[in-house]
Formats: structure tokens, C-alpha cells, sequence
């Protein structure tokens, strides 16, 4: 009954490969959130879903890409993966028509680039 | 714009003794105050918001913080600390507007309890 849910925990992985992370929640909500907390642990925001539609795209290269595929998945897929990409990924969730403020974070996935 | 400023990196305390973690913010609108907390290689978990409602708001695990408008502070205390509450705290500010619940997050305190 996990209520955001991310695979890979765990992602290792060589400099220039593709690779995805999936997020997956169990609320109800309608909003879906990407979060980078660097290893310095600042938290940063990256993408924002709304209903499928991207709502919020902070200055991410373009190598990210979000994908929402229905409003309880928000997928984060990386292209040419770079040394600096290795972090902490959390995704996260809010009910943001008749909602509260509440975003409610997944365990996170720890990429290391190699 | 928004944004927040927690005042400690390290914060160190004994059990038992009362703890204090700064939080001072500016936003653009009337804003949404979090506290998360994280422990280590876990995720993130709410400990308390304030969203216009009383200024003083109690959390999990008897930890409360007081928003207090003139100082735009928003400080995270507990009376007296136990070991597991030693972890990394957030402070993170929510504009009000169409900020579409963007969050902003503090730079993180560590905590640590001393027995």
C-alpha cells in the first residue's frame, strides 16, 4: 500500500548511456513532482505534471525528459548520461484541485553515473 | 521569488535537551511552511506545515514551529530530544499565486544527538 513508489532504488550505470526512472502513486492525486537533491543534499525542483501537462520545467538540460503517460505516473528518462547527473531523484505528489499543500515524497532513486 | 535560508548546517544537542533548528524565508505571497525530515538513505517525511491557519503548528513526534510574520521566521523546536530525531531537517517555503506548489527547500540541518 506504498503511497509514491520510485524504481530503481538503485541505478549505477557508465557515462553516455540511457537510462529510466519510474514513479508511481496510489493517492489520487493529480499533480506529480521530480525532485534532484545533489550530493551536497540541496533539493531542487525539475519537473511538474498537472493532469498529464507539464506545468512546471525548471532549468533542466534537455537531456531530461519527463513523461506522464496517465496522472498516476511520472516518468523521468535521461539521455547521454553525464557524471554531474549522479543524485538522489525523489519524485512526489499533491492533490492539487481540492487538495492541501501536502506533497508527499517517494523513497527516492540513488543514480550513480560511472 | 521565494526562497529560504535555515541558519545551521550542524545543529548538536544532548538527549533529553530542547532543540531549536532556524528557518527564516521571503516570498513574494503569503506562503505555505513546511518541515521534512530525512533520515539517512531514506526519503523524505512531513514533520509539520503551516498554511494560514494558527501560527503555532504542532507535528509528529512532538516537534512544533512557530511562523511569526515580522521576523519571517519559521524556527522548528522540540522540548527534549531523543536519539532517533537525529537526521537531516527541511525547511521549505511554498509561494502562494500560481506557483503551481513549487516547492523551495532550505539548504537542510543536520541534527545529531549526542547520548
Amino acid at each position: 500500500d506504498t503511497a509514491v513508489s520510485q524504481t530503481p532504488k538503485y541505478l549505477v550505470t557508465q557515462m553516455g548511456n540511457d537510462k529510466s526512472i519510474k514513479c508511481e502513486q496510489n493517492l489520487g492525486h493529480d499533480t506529480m513532482y521530480w525532485y534532484k537533491q545533489d550530493s551536497k543534499k540541496f533539493l531542487k525542483i525539475m519537473f511538474s505534471y498537472n493532469n498529464k501537462e507539464l506545468i512546471i520545467n525548471e532549468t533542466v538540460p534537455n537531456r531530461f525528459s519527463p513523461k506522464s503517460p496517465d496522472k498516476a505516473h511520472l516518468n523521468l528518462h535521461i539521455n547521454s548520461l553525464e557524471l554531474g547527473d549522479s543524485a538522489v531523484y525523489f519524485c512526489a505528489s499533491r492533490k492539487q484541485t481540492g487538495g492541501t499543500d501536502t506533497q508527499y515524497f517517494g523513497p527516492g532513486t540513488r543514480l550513480t553515473v560511472l | 521569488a521565494q526562497s529560504v535560508t535555515q541558519l545551521d548546517s550542524h545543529v548538536s544537542v544532548s538527549e533529553g535537551t530542547p532543540v531549536l533548528l532556524r528557518c527564516n524565508y521571503s516570498s513574494s505571497y503569503s506562503p505555505s511552511l513546511f518541515w521534512y525530515v530525512q533520515h539517512p538513505n531514506k526519503g523524505l517525511q512531513l514533520l509539520l506545515k503551516y498554511t494560514s491557519a494558527a501560527t503555532l503548528v504542532k507535528g509528529i513526534n512532538g516537534f512544533e514551529a512557530e511562523f511569526k510574520k515580522s521576523e519571517t521566521s519559521f524556527h522548528l523546536t522540540k522540548p527534549s530530544a531523543h536519539m532517533s530525531d537525529a537526521a537531516e531537517y527541511f525547511c521549505v517555503v511554498r509561494a502562494g499565486g500560481t506557483s503551481y506548489g513549487k516547492l523551495t527547500f532550505g539548504q537542510g540541518t543536520i541534527l545529531t544527538v549526542h547520548p
